[in-house]
């Protein structure tokens, strides 16, 4: 069973970025798409975007084109989700969360622990 | 884009109800569809995929319907347990895009 476990929590000033690591083990990974999605406090689930490692190319959400950068490291079992600028608003639990489907974005199974991330002066 | 609206945004029940909650989709998504729960602390768990399939482990309380444009989560009998919010999310391959939630509350 895929495991995914995320670095831990952050805080960082406004105009800064951060990077959060999800990394798998104990079973297939590659192969599927990881996406990364966040629940800013008192608001819904937000899909940021995602990657299929072993294609390495990622799709983002129009929201965040410009701002997010999702990568994979295929050796270490590991993706990441930088973000910049950062502001107020970005203050959320960020989520990784593993696709089912081969190669395609579908419903999500198993999710990684959350990382909260705040923003503050 | 497509979005999904979910109703009704809080749901107050007891122990025992029957509770239905609804997410409709602004174009045919056809059976896109999953239902998760999400409890504060924790991360979310899907409950059912392709609208109406009950994924491994989940209660067969949980249930899912529809297809289209209108998709329902009904759960038979709300236990202690259940208190929680619920989202739907719908998946195209590409993207994916979730409702608002539901929050179900205790009476």
């Amino acid at each position: 069973q895929v495991q995914l476990v995320q670095s831990g929590a952050d805080v960082k000033k406004p105009g800064s970025s951060v990077r959060v690591s999800c990394k798998a083990s104990g079973g297939t990974f590659i192969t599927y798409a990881v996406s990364w999605v966040r629940q800013a406090p008192g608001q819904g689930l937000e899909w940021m975007g995602g990657i299929v490692p072993i294609l390495d190319t990622p799709t983002y959400s129009q929201k965040f084109q410009g701002r997010v950068t999702i990568s994979a490291d295929r050796f270490t079992n590991t993706v990441y989700v930088e973000l910049t600028g950062l502001k107020s608003e970005d203050t959320a639990v960020y989520y990784c969360a593993r696709g089912t489907m081969t190669g395609s974005y579908s419903w999500f199974d198993p999710w990684g622990q959350g990382t909260p991330v705040t923003v503050s002066s | 884009d497509i979005q999904m609206t979910q109703s009704p945004s809080t749901l107050s029940a007891s122990i025992g109800d029957r509770v239905t909650i609804t997410c409709r989709a602004s174009q045919n998504i056809g059976h896109s569809l999953a239902w998760y729960q999400h409890k504060p602390g924790k991360a979310p768990k899907v409950l059912i995929y392709t609208a109406s399939t009950l994924q491994s482990g989940v209660p067969s309380r949980f249930s899912g319907a529809g297809s289209g444009t209108e998709f329902t989560l009904t759960l038979s009998s709300l236990q202690p347990d259940d208190f929680a919010t619920y989202f739907c999310q719908h998946y195209d391959g590409d993207s994916t895009t979730f409702g608002g939630g539901t929050k179900v509350e205790m009476k």
